[in-house]
């Protein structure tokens, strides 16, 4: 299995700050016939299931507001949150999808206000 | 616009079967472009995948569950289905249907509100 990790479990941002959340994959996803890295993010907010906001690690998922961006390549990934708004307040999961034996999930990370 | 809406029991007991639908509305399951899916999330927790199927019938399932899990498609009533046999309080969860993204990549752009299935006596 390819293992997904996220840091921090949790953070605190000011309204208007960046909020960044950093996930880590046990073996690269970085698909070199294609140069595509097969990560995405997902946000949850209370009571609703997840939504996409990227893919291929930093390809905004259409109607996504453009505070959100994605980076990163091979094992190491972040999602940046530029200026916190406060319906940004979720549970922030990341989703490899390299392989399919099985498709895994990191534990997620919760962003709140501070 | 597509839609995605499980249904089935909220509770079965220990050593049974789970059985959920997923109604698809907006869309065809039928498109060859697209893959169906099945995640679920205990309370509290993180997501787990636990299965895809394609019009077809071909199905791919996360080999954790996979003695357990059967996922199958109907296309005449735009449905798939999932089953978990020899459940236990650890099935408790709110189970997901999904679709995958097109290019058959295993994205997942749309879901459906989430059933919550409980596994008590």
């Amino acid at each position: 299995d390819i293992v997904m990790t996220q840091s921090p479990d949790s953070l605190a941002v000011s309204l208007g700050e960046r909020a960044t959340i950093n996930c880590k994959s046990s073996q690269s996803v970085l698909y070199n016939s294609n140069n595509k890295n097969y990560l995405a993010w997902y946000q949850q907010k209370p009571g609703q299931p997840p939504k996409l906001l990227i893919y291929w690690a930093s390809t905004r998922e259409s109607g996504v507001p453009d505070r959100f961006s994605g980076s990163g390549s091979g094992t190491d990934f972040t999602l940046t949150i530029s200026s916190l708004q406060a319906e940004d307040v979720a549970v922030y999961y990341c989703q490899q999808y390299y392989s399919t034996s099985p498709l895994t999930f990191g534990p997620g990370t919760r962003v709140e206000i501070k | 616009q597509l839609q995605l809406q499980e249904s089935g029991p909220g509770l079965v007991k220990p050593s049974e079967t789970l059985s959920l639908s997923c109604i698809v509305s907006g869309g065809s399951i039928s498109s060859s472009n697209y893959y169906w899916g099945w995640i679920r999330q205990p309370p509290g927790k993180g997501l787990e995948w636990i299965g895809t199927i394609y019009y077809s019938g071909s199905t791919y399932y996360n080999p954790s569950l996979k003695s357990r899990v059967t996922i199958s498609v109907d296309t005449s009533k735009n449905q798939f289905s999932l089953k978990l046999s020899s459940v236990t309080a650890a099935d408790t969860a709110v189970y997901y249907c999904a679709r995958h993204s097109s290019g058959g990549y295993y994205i997942i752009d749309y879901w459906g509100q989430g059933s919550l299935v409980t596994v008590s006596s």
